[in-house]
């Protein structure tokens, strides 16, 4: 089946500190990654994404490949602003399927401190 | 512009009321979602129309019902409901069901 893994949070660092956040999938087809971000009392937001191997997806400082060797999707930025506390969730959806679900991972709680 | 947007941004209703949640997207997309968020936790999708036709229900229990009158809006139809339904509805669209989802902003209810 599908499913996506994160590494257990919450993670707390200092400002200007590197940031990763792995994420591991299964997938029965051929799935496109996502992350999304989740600031406090809002939506999900598309933060960055990749379709197929050896893809880099990047925005706002952010990037993950897409390894399809290891199955995985980790999430890196190397200097983290407070700014950037949030909830960060991997995500997937296989190709292969013809229902457009979504499977999410548990999601990581990042804070960021001055 | 993947904006979408939903009203109202907050609902508090009685267990016997019936309110309805609303959803819209301008981006010609033709797939859109309803999902349910508990704190702390992602997303749980709860129903997928792709060309304005139910195509996925998660047995989600039938005091929720789901209308999409046309392709831009999305409406969630509340019944009877109970404590346990409080939570963040998000709602979702994507230019075909395997694309890329792009959220809405959700709408906080609460059950008392």
């Amino acid at each position: 089946g599908n499913s996506v893994t994160q590494m257990e949070g919450p993670v707390t660092l200092s400002e200007e500190a590197f940031l990763t956040i792995n994420c591991t999938y299964t997938a029965t087809g051929y799935p496109s990654l996502f992350w999304y971000v989740q600031y406090p009392g809002e939506g999900l937001q598309l933060l960055l994404k990749a379709t197929k191997a050896d893809d880099k997806g990047s925005n706002k400082g952010f990037e993950a490949t897409y390894r399809k060797e290891t199955t995985s999707f980790h999430l890196e930025k190397g200097s983290v602003q407070v700014s950037d506390s949030a909830v960060y969730f991997c995500a997937l959806i296989d190709r292969g399927s013809t229902l457009g679900r979504l499977y999410f991972g548990r999601g990581t709680q990042l804070t960021v401190w001055p | 512009d993947t904006e979408v947007t939903q009203t109202p941004k907050h609902l508090v209703m009685g267990m016997t009321n019936k309110k309805s949640l609303k959803c819209e997207q301008h981006m010609g997309h033709r797939a859109m979602y309803w999902y349910k968020q508990k704190a702390k936790k992602p997303p749980e999708l709860m129903f997928v129309y792709s060309y304005e036709k139910l195509s996925i229900n998660e047995s989600v229990p039938s005091r929720f019902s789901p209308e999409c009158p046309n392709s831009s809006l999305l409406n969630l139809h509340l019944h009877a409901l109970q404590p346990e339904d409080s939570a963040l509805y998000l709602c979702a669209s994507s230019p075909t069901l395997l694309d890329t989802q792009y959220f809405g902003p959700g709408t906080r209810l609460t059950v008392l």
